[in-house]
């Protein structure tokens, strides 16, 4: 149990088009998922919280009209990655939280999503 | 100073070696301790947490948190190929927003 599952893996595309990942629990409601980013030889960078039904909250830094994420329902959030350049291109990672409680605030990871922008 | 610090390595080990992995944090009102497992090109896998100061034993894994010296660790005993990854701790508070602080990650390699 407890898969999540990011789609697509990986993406190639042109400096200035838009890019839509992702993100679903497969198994179990998340009503909070997370978007990261992360770089070669780096740690993961969170950029946003998505909870289920509102806005998402972005962490410092991170510009919300070019990183747009929607939370439609408890399985899936989307991050979409609008005018592409070169210096976005990186290794995409969501993670989701169970609506169940947990005490450890457990998160599930996705596969990732391997973005290349020309 | 960065919120958690951990050496990025690489640690390269022969197999059958025990492999102690480190952080270092900052905040004190960090309560929860995790350990996560990360393969080339794939997302983080939970290996252990640990809430407060203590020990934790899963198989050939030990996870040790001390709060005193705001240092934590990860044991692997008897070390196997299968474990080269890079391990990433990550700490969070007592709140319930879920945000987790990850350590830069430490490349393991275990030669065979």
């Amino acid at each position: 149990g407890a898969v999540v599952s990011q789609h697509p893996s990986r993406v190639i595309c042109k400096s200035g088009t838009s890019v839509k990942i992702e993100c679903r629990s497969l198994d179990f409601q998340a009503t909070t998922m997370f978007w990261y980013r992360q770089f070669p030889k780096k740690s993961l960078m969170l950029m946003a919280t998505s909870n289920e039904g509102s806005k998402a909250t972005y962490e410092q830094g991170v510009e919300k009209d070019k990183f747009l994420i929607n939370h439609a329902s408890l399985t899936l959030s989307t991050l979409t990655v609008t005018s592409a350049h070169p210096e976005d291109s990186s290794f995409y990672i969501c993670s989701a939280k169970p609506a169940r409680t947990s005490e450890n605030n457990e998160q599930f990871f996705g596969p990732g999503t391997r973005l290349t922008v020309l | 100073q960065k919120e958690v610090e951990q050496d990025p390595g690489p640690l390269s080990v022969p197999e059958g070696a025990i492999v102690s992995l480190n952080c270092t944090y900052s905040n004190s009102a960090f309560q929860y301790f995790m350990w996560y497992r990360q393969y080339s090109r794939k997302g983080p896998e939970l290996l252990m947490y640990t809430y407060s100061s203590g020990n934790k034993e899963d198989g050939r894994f030990t996870a040790q948190v001390d709060k005193s010296s705001k240092y934590i660790s990860l044991f692997i005993r008897d070390s196997q190929p299968s474990d080269s990854a890079t391990y990433l701790c990550a700490l969070h508070g007592s709140s319930n927003t879920g945000k987790l602080i990850f350590g830069q990650g430490t490349t393991l390699q275990v030669k065979p």
